[in-house]
């Protein structure tokens, strides 16, 4: 019954060598959004699609891009993953009406 | 900058009811009031929404006073398993693309037996 999937749960990369998180969605939401946690702190917004218009918050770093090929899949690409990228990162979504986010499970990356 | 205030951490018993209070001075006319419940290596879930006024649902309460600069969430009777960290989160109705939902700090809430 899972609504927003992430995968995959857990993701090692090494330093430097470009990782892609995916995410799926079975509501048929048309706002995607991309947070990243680090450990003890509160989710920090990366990018968000509504519909197909990427809306990229002024302080996400170039390193961070993403995807969205159609209403169900959103992917977050990590282009030169560095020890400071390692967090959860956590896909949502949200609908029409008043904004409430869906989020998956996220996904633990971790940086050797 | 977070649009939300919260105390960082509160302590409580089981069986007590817990209210954690969020600021939102700016809050702006088409804005809702969403708090969120995330444990540990989890997305955070939905718990409560509001408007105006009050907001009842089956696992917590939510007052916003008529200035809307701050709303309540109440939790009844808690219990161990509603040990989190809990969000309070001002978003709008849906009709723009604003993109403004960032987190503020958030509450840990640590109930003890």
């Amino acid at each position: 019954d899972a609504m927003v999937i992430q995968n995959p749960r857990y993701q090692v990369t090494q330093f430097g060598k470009p990782v892609t998180l995916s995410c799926s969605q079975t509501l048929n939401h048309n706002v995607m959004y991309w947070y990243q946690q680090k450990s003890s702190q509160a989710p920090k917004l990366l990018f968000h699609y509504y519909d197909k218009d990427f809306n990229n918050e002024a302080d996400t770093p170039d390193n961070f891009q993403s995807r969205r090929p159609n209403t169900s899949f959103c992917f977050l690409d990590i282009r030169s993953p560095g020890l400071g990228d390692a967090a959860m990162y956590l896909c949502a979504t949200s609908g029409t009406g008043p904004e409430k986010l869906f989020f998956g499970s996220g996904t633990q990356l971790s940086v050797l | 900058l977070a649009k939300t205030t919260q105390p960082i951490s509160m302590d409580s018993y089981e069986g007590q009811e817990v209210n954690i209070t969020c600021s939102h001075n700016n809050i702006a006319t088409n804005d809702y009031i969403t708090w969120y419940q995330q444990f540990p290596s989890q997305g955070p879930r939905f718990i409560i929404q509001g408007y105006k006024t009050k907001v009842t649902n089956e696992v917590a309460s939510l007052f916003i006073p008529a200035d809307r600069k701050s709303s309540t969430l109440s939790l009844p009777r808690v219990s161990l398993s509603d040990t989190a960290v809990y969000y309070c989160l001002v978003g709008d109705d849906g009709s723009s693309n604003t993109g403004k939902l960032i987190f503020g700090q958030g509450t840990t809430l640590q109930v003890k037996p």
